[in-house]
């Protein structure tokens, strides 16, 4: 149990276009999603912190504007990045913690890497 | 600012040496602890974690960590690696219960490269 997919596991898009990613919990319900970035031989960084129903919570630095976080249900959030920049190119990771869950354990997704020509 | 650092960014080894990566926290409150692997073209997967009890932790594949209150450390274990244990090792550390507050704050990481 504890899967987290993510959609699509890469994407190559044009300067100046949105993407968007989708981070799923396939066999549980997630209140709380997180969304990192993870730049080459870095570690993850945390962008925001999503709440199904309410809104994300920014990491100090990360541009609410740009990076919009969606947590419309229990079993799933999105990121968009909007009118991306070659800057934007990384590997955006996403989590979830379990609803009900005792302990505070994130499960990851596979990641999504982005590429901004 | 709450941090962690794992000290060793390479560590290169034998099969059947013992391994141990160091990971140490900088925040004075009551602290969860993780350590996760990250295989080759795989994504991230607990390895295992700290809470509260025994200090001494056993996770899967072998591996375990003591926590060290005293010392801010959560070291990783192994007696005896695998080639199959080739992967990137992070430790991380979870402040703030609850809410949207909570999060986990991860060290750099650490490339394990066992050599057959």
């Amino acid at each position: 149990g504890a899967v987290v997919s993510q959609h699509p596991s890469w994407v190559i898009c044009k300067s100046g276009t949105s993407v968007k990613i989708e981070c799923r919990s396939l066999d549980f319900q997630a209140t709380t999603m997180f969304w990192y970035r993870q730049f080459p031989k870095q570690s993850l960084m945390l962008m925001a912190t999503s709440n199904e129903g309410s809104k994300a919570t920014y990491e100090q630095g990360v541009e609410k504007d740009k990076f919009l976080i969606n947590h419309a249900s229990l079993t799933l959030s999105t990121l968009t990045v909007t009118s991306a920049h070659p800057e934007d190119s990384s590997f955006y990771i996403c989590s979830a913690r379990r609803r009900l869950a005792g302990r505070n354990t994130q499960y990851f997704g596979p990641g999504t890497r982005l590429t901004v020509l | 600012a709450q941090s962690v650092s794992q000290h060793n960014h390479h560590v290169i080894l034998s099969e059947a040496a013992s391994l141990e990566l160091g990971c140490n926290y900088s925040y004075g409150g009551t602290v969860n602890l993780f350590w996760y692997v990250q295989y080759p073209g795989q994504h991230l997967q607990l390895l295992l974690k700290y809470f509260s009890g025994d200090p001494l932790v056993k996770g899967i594949k072998g591996f375990e960590a003591e926590f060290i209150k005293s010392k801010f450390s959560f070291n990783l274990r192994k007696p005896s690696v695998q080639w199959s244990d080739t992967a990137e090792y992070f430790c991380a550390v979870n402040v703030g219960y609850g809410g949207a507050t909570n999060k986990l704050i991860f060290g750099t990481g650490t490339l394990l490269a066992v050599q057959p």
